[in-house]
């Protein structure tokens, strides 16, 4: 089984601080995502990465950034934390960018103060 | 630009009956239908997919149908029992794209 892990379950951050979201996966995937789960809005991409170093906004990148140094890792970057990003955060990871299975993380529930 | 569209948002079913959840999608190039369970407090988890070369799939208790011309699937639980409750996403994925669109989720109750 694929497993991807995210470094922290819950986090509170002060608005204005940097923050860092960690993932890692375990099945030599290329592709790596970002989505920020709200209620009633669903799952949306905020980056995804297909490659080492390669990235790609998704459709809500304001805000955020993205490094993938290496395969199994992929990192999501608040620059400067604001109250609009308390969220559920989800990493994912597949085999295909689409129409394969995509597998998830436990997710970061982020609260900004 | 591409959406996918999911109802109802919520459905409250007894323990024993059917449940169907509806979705739409907008990009005709779309041709992977994959269906994710959460459970509370749990990572979205695949329970069925199907794809455009399909008209209807099914595992058990949950099947899903697919009507492309009309451009809309839905998933079918039936006997639904206390531990079918959670949030269920549907989305819809093209060939040669590289984003795959969630529908926003419904949340499925099952009263036992």
């Amino acid at each position: 089984d694929v497993k991807v892990t995210q470094s922290s379950r819950y986090l509170v951050k002060r608005t204005g601080e940097k923050v860092f979201l960690e993932c890692v996966q375990d099945m030599d995937h290329e592709n790596m995502f970002w989505y920020r789960q709200d209620p009633g809005l669903g799952l949306r991409l905020i980056y995804f990465s297909y490659d080492v170093k390669m990235k790609e906004k998704g459709d809500i990148p304001e805000g955020y950034s993205v490094s993938r140094e290496k395969k199994e890792r992929f990192s999501l970057i608040l620059e400067s934390a604001s109250t609009n990003q308390t969220s559920m955060y989800l990493c994912a990871c597949c085999r295909n960018l689409v129409d394969t299975e995509a597998f998830f993380g436990q997710g970061t529930r982020l609260t900004v103060v | 630009g591409e959406n996918v569209e999911q109802h109802p948002s919520t459905l409250s079913v007894q323990e024993g009956d059917s449940a169907v959840i509806k979705c739409t999608y907008s990009d005709s190039a779309s041709n992977y239908f994959p269906w994710y369970k959460q459970e509370l407090g749990k990572r979205p988890q695949l329970i069925i997919d199907i794809r455009s070369n399909v008209g209807e799939k099914k595992d058990q208790r949950i099947a899903v149908t697919l009507n492309k011309t009309a451009k809309h699937f839905s998933l079918h639980i039936t006997e639904t029992q206390p531990e079918d409750s959670a949030v269920y996403f549907c989305a819809a994925s093209p060939t040669g794209g590289f984003k795959t669109i969630f529908g926003a989720g419904t949340r499925l109750f099952v009263k036992a």
